[in-house]
C-alpha cells in the first residue's frame, strides 16, 4: 500500500484557486515533488524542494509543506491545468520513493 | 536538451523474463547527483516507483518488488537496463524512465521517457 495518500478528484472553477494535498509519514523530514499527467502523456514535473517550479512551469502552481502534509496550490486555475496530480517523496526509511494515490483535477 | 526513451518487449507471457532498455541524452550517469529510475502505472492507475539507480552504482528498489528486479546501468552507452523475473498479468502496464536529480536538498525526477506498455497475456 502507498505511503503517501492524496485526495481522489477535486474541482475547481476556472480561475480560481486549488489546493491539492498529500500525507505521508515521511513528508515531516523530506521534501515532495509534484507532477502533472494528462492522459496518453508522461507525468511532467511543476513542483520540487521547498518551492522550485522547473522551467516554464506557470508561476500559478505553488509547493508548500506543513507537518506530515506536503501541497501543490494552482492559483487561477486555468483550462489546461485539467489533469492527474502526482506527489512523490521518500519513504519512511528514507531509502527508497514512493508515489502518492493521485488526485484527478478537473477545472469547471 | 535531456530526453530519455525507452524500449522493449510490448507483449509477454506469464513467466516470462522482462528486460527494458531506457537510452538517454543530454546528460551523463557520471555526474554526482544524477540517476534514472523506472516507474510504471498500469492502466487507469496510479504511478508506482519500481527501481533507482544513481551515478555511483548504488541501486535501490522497491520493498515489494525487490526479489523481481535487478537494474544496472552501461555509462559508456548512456542505458540503464531494468530486468524483471515471473512476469504476471497484474505487471501489464507503461513502463516509465526518468531521470533522477538531486540538488541542494531537493530530489526529483525531472525529465521523463514517453513510456512504453508492456502487456503480459497467455
Amino acid at each position: 500500500s502507498s505511503e503517501l495518500t492524496q485526495d481522489p478528484a477535486v474541482s475547481v472553477a476556472l480561475g480560481q484557486t486549488v489546493r491539492i494535498t498529500c500525507q505521508g509519514d515521511s513528508l515531516g523530514r523530506y521534501y515532495a515533488s509534484w507532477y502533472q499527467q494528462k492522459p496518453g502523456q508522461a507525468p511532467i514535473l511543476v513542483i520540487y524542494g521547498k518551492n522550485n517550479r522547473p522551467s516554464g512551469i506557470p508561476d500559478r502552481f505553488s509547493g508548500s509543506s506543513s507537518g506530515n502534509t506536503a501541497s501543490l496550490t494552482i492559483t487561477g486555475a486555468q483550462a489546461e491545468d485539467e489533469a492527474d496530480y502526482y506527489c512523490n517523496s521518500r519513504d519512511s526509511s528514507g531509502n527508497h520513493y514512493v508515489f502518492g494515490t493521485g488526485t484527478r483535477v478537473t477545472v469547471l | 536538451q535531456i530526453t530519455l526513451k525507452e524500449s522493449g518487449p510490448t507483449l509477454m507471457k506469464p513467466t516470462q523474463t522482462l528486460t527494458l532498455t531506457c537510452t538517454f541524452s543530454g546528460f551523463s550517469l557520471r555526474t554526482s547527483g544524477v540517476g534514472v529510475g523506472w516507474i510504471r502505472q498500469p492502466p487507469g492507475r496510479a504511478l508506482e516507483w519500481l527501481a533507482l539507480i544513481y551515478w555511483d552504482d548504488d541501486k535501490r528498489y522497491s520493498p515489494s518488488l525487490k526479489s523481481r528486479f535487478t537494474i544496472t546501468k552501461d555509462t559508456s552507452k548512456n542505458q540503464v537496463v531494468l530486468t524483471m523475473t515471473n512476469m504476471d498479468p497484474v505487471d501489464t502496464a507503461t513502463y516509465y524512465c526518468a531521470r533522477y536529480f538531486h540538488s541542494s536538498g531537493s530530489r526529483r525526477f525531472d525529465y521523463w521517457g514517453q513510456g512504453t506498455l508492456v502487456t503480459v497475456s497467455s
